[in-house]
């Protein structure tokens, strides 16, 4: 079967840094996502891998191993505002997303 | 504002009713999406549409149906709504079915009793 893992919860401080990791198992893989969602609002693009390596932009990076079935989300400076929930998808062989649950950032002073 | 629209934003539903669940869109946009997200799971495919005129089922199409007369518009249909239909429903749109990247409406949060 298909799944995407990423942990439920995470914590960090404010001006920190937090790394946001995600495994997957799919059929096929034509691209990882990253989106945040804001609690009881929609989820927003954030970023798009399918090559191996790291894009940044701004105070988020995002690195993909294909090979590893791995990738994570870095975010730098942490500010109060990005206290949400993360969520990473994969893009399978039939262009379909699979969703991770989600993991809940929240962001102390 | 360009972007996509749902309705109602939030409804309470007896069981057994029949529900249709708005979306528009004006960003041209060829695929449309309707998930459904509950607490602890991730997001639903309930029904697709890669272009306008056809359909196709995700991973949760039972007791769902949709239609895609146009482009703009993407309507889901709970035909005899049951209490695990209880969620939030997110409507979602994407240039094409290979483009990962999705713009979401609001969110409509239906409660069956």
């Amino acid at each position: 079967g298909q799944n995407i893992d990423q942990p439920t919860e995470m914590t960090a401080t404010e001006g920190a840094i937090v790394q946001i990791n995600c495994t997957y198992q799919t059929s096929g893989f034509n691209g990882l996502f990253w989106y945040q969602q804001h609690a009881g609002e929609a989820p927003t693009f954030l970023s798009y891998n399918v090559l191996d390596g790291l894009e940044e932009k701004g105070r988020f990076s995002s690195f993909l191993s294909r090979s590893k079935g791995y990738s994570y989300l870095l975010l730098k400076e942490l500010q109060m505002k990005d206290s949400a929930s993360y969520l990473c998808a994969v893009m399978d062989s039939n262009y379909q997303l699979i969703w991770g649950a989600g993991t809940k950032l929240i962001i102390k002073p | 504002i360009a972007g996509i629209t749902q309705a109602p934003t939030s409804q309470i539903l007896a069981a057994g009713r029949r529900m249709t669940l708005r979306c528009t869109q004006d960003m041209r946009h060829n695929a449309m999406y309707w998930y459904r997200q509950d607490l602890g799971l991730g997001l639903r495919l309930i029904h697709y549409s890669n272009t306008a005129g056809t359909t196709g089922k995700g991973e949760v199409p039972d007791g769902y149906s949709v239609s895609r007369a146009n482009t703009d518009d993407f309507p889901l249909t709970l035909a005899s709504a049951v209490p695990s239909q209880t969620s939030v429903y997110f409507c979602a749109s994407s240039d094409s079915k290979e483009a990962g990247e999705l713009f979401f409406g609001e969110g409509s949060r239906l409660t069956v009793l």
